[in-house]
């Protein structure tokens, strides 16, 4: 089975302060994606990686930053948390097709 | 207006009813259709995959998409109580490159 694990399953940051949400996968995905999910909008992609140290911007890149050092490995980085990104944060692999994505239990972060 | 709207719910049935859960889309351009499903605290796992039109049948589970309306639905018989969950509609294209997720139907069984 799949397993994507998260770092943090419930975080609180202050506005202003750098966080980092980290990422692991373990079947050899070359694929990884971040996502916020909020309601009423369902989940928007903020960034991809199709490969080690590749990424690609989502529907909502802005005040976000993604590092893929190893292929098992994809941080989401705030660089300076705001409010407006409280929000449940999920991770994703996928092999090759994008369509079957295997996600994490969820990162809720809460921006004071 | 959205690529794909989804009633939020809440959906509240009793045990063993039919459920039907149910997505539009705006993209003709959209091949791929997919049924995730979310329990609370844990994030959203694949259910169902279909391509193109028809029906699918896996279980319990009956996932239809009518491209000529621009529709999907899932379809739960003997619903149960652990099939409580949020559904979450979800498709793409022909590339498959990036999937477009409803925002998820709040599904609650009653025992």
């Amino acid at each position: 089975d799949v397993k994507v694990t998260q770092s943090s399953r419930y975080l609180v940051k202050r506005t202003g302060e750098k966080v980092f949400l980290e990422c692991v996968q373990d079947m050899d995905h070359e694929n990884m994606f971040w996502y916020r999910q909020d309601p009423g909008l369902g989940l928007r992609l903020i960034y991809f990686s199709y490969d080690v140290k590749m990424k690609e911007k989502g529907d909502i890149p802005e005040g976000y930053s993604v590092s893929r050092e190893k292929k098992e490995r994809f941080s989401l980085i705030l660089e300076s948390a705001s409010t407006n990104q409280t929000s449940m944060y999920l991770c994703a692999s996928a092999l090759l097709n994008y369509n079957e994505q295997f996600f994490g239990p969820g990162t809720r972060l809460t921006v004071l | 207006q959205k690529e794909v709207e989804q009633d939020p719910g809440p959906l509240s049935v009793p045990e063993g009813a039919i459920v039907s859960l149910n997505c539009t889309y705006s993209n003709s351009a959209f091949q791929y259709f997919m049924w995730y499903r979310q329990y609370s605290r844990k994030g959203p796992e694949l259910l169902m995959y279909t391509y193109s039109s028809g029906n699918k049948e896996d279980g319990r589970f009956t996932a239809q998409v009518d491209k000529s309306s621009k529709y999907i639905s899932l379809f739960i018989r003997d619903s149960q109580p652990s099939d409580s969950a949020t559904y979450l509609c979800a498709m793409s294209d022909s590339s498959a490159s990036k999937i477009i997720f409803g925002s998820g139907t709040r599904l609650s069984i009653r025992p």
